[in-house]
C-alpha cells in the first residue's frame, strides 16, 4: 500500500530559528514529491516540487532534499518567521501530473513562537 | 498559477439536511477534483470532476452521497447530500495544471 509517513507530528521553535522536517514514502512507482504549506483555514500551497533526478529545491527559506533510493525528503527553514506557523504537507506522486492518484502524508504541524 | 474560490467559505449544518459546495477557477482546466480533510487527518480524494460526464469516484465515495457536477471548464460543485455529524470536515477542490496541482481555500463544514 503507498503511504507517506511524516515527522514529527508536531513542533514548537523559537522565532529565527531553524528546522527540519521529515518525509519517509512507499510510493511506486514514484515520479515527483511535493511539499505543501497549509495555514489555518487555508487550501495548500505548493513550496517545491522534486523528481526523482533532483537531490534539492530551494524556495527562499525553504530548502527540500530527496534521497530517491531511501525514499526519504526533508523540508529544511531558515531563520523561521512567525508565519511560517502552518502544516506542511508532503505529497508524493507516481506520474508526472499526479491528479488523481496523490499520496498525502498527515503533515507536520509548526508552531514558531516569540 | 490557477486561481480557486469555493463557496460558502465555512457553514453549520442541521443532521439530514444537504449542502451544496461551489468551486470556481480563474482558467480553463482540465482536471478537477474534490478532497475532503477531517481534523488531524491528512486529504482523502472524493472524486474527479468530468467536465460533461458523470463524476469518477473513489472507493468508499458514492454518487448519491456527494453527487457532483462539472457543466464546464472552469466550475464544479459538490453537494454533500444527507448530513450527519461524521461529514464535519474541510472540503477542499483541486485542479491539476501540468506538474502542478491547486488547491482552493476549503469549506469548513460542521453538522450538528
Amino acid at each position: 500500500k503507498n503511504q507517506v509517513e511524516q515527522s514529527p507530528q508536531s513542533l514548537i521553535i523559537l522565532e529565527g530559528k531553524n528546522c527540519t522536517l521529515q518525509c519517509n514514502y512507499t510510493v511506486s512507482p514514484f515520479s515527483n514529491l511535493r511539499w505543501y504549506k497549509q495555514d489555518t483555514g487555508r487550501g495548500p500551497v505548493s513550496l517545491t516540487i522534486m523528481t526523482f533526478s533532483e537531490n534539492t529545491k530551494s524556495n527562499g527559506r525553504y530548502t527540500a532534499t530527496l534521497d530517491a533510493d531511501t525514499k526519504q525528503s526533508s523540508l529544511h527553514i531558515t531563520a523561521s518567521q512567525l508565519s511560517d506557523s502552518a502544516s506542511y504537507i508532503c505529497v508524493v506522486s507516481p506520474f508526472t501530473g499526479g491528479g488523481n492518484k496523490l499520496t498525502f502524508g498527515t503533515g507536520t504541524q509548526l508552531k514558531v513562537e516569540l | 498559477s490557477a486561481v480557486i474560490s469555493q463557496k460558502p467559505s465555512r457553514d453549520i449544518c442541521q443532521r439530514g439536511t444537504s449542502l451544496t459546495i461551489q468551486c470556481q477557477v480563474d482558467s480553463q482546466v482540465t482536471m478537477m477534483f474534490w478532497y475532503r480533510q477531517q481534523p488531524g487527518q491528512s486529504l482523502t480524494l472524493i472524486a474527479t470532476a468530468n467536465q460533461g460526464s458523470e463524476a469518477t469516484y473513489e472507493s468508499g465515495f458514492v454518487i448519491d452521497k456527494f453527487p457532483i457536477s462539472r457543466p464546464n471548464l472552469t466550475f464544479s460543485t459538490l453537494t454533500v447530500s444527507n448530513m450527519s455529524p461524521e461529514d464535519s470536515s474541510i472540503y477542499l477542490c483541486s485542479v491539476a495544471d501540468g506538474v502542478e496541482q491547486f488547491f482552493g481555500p476549503g469549506t469548513r463544514l460542521t453538522v450538528l
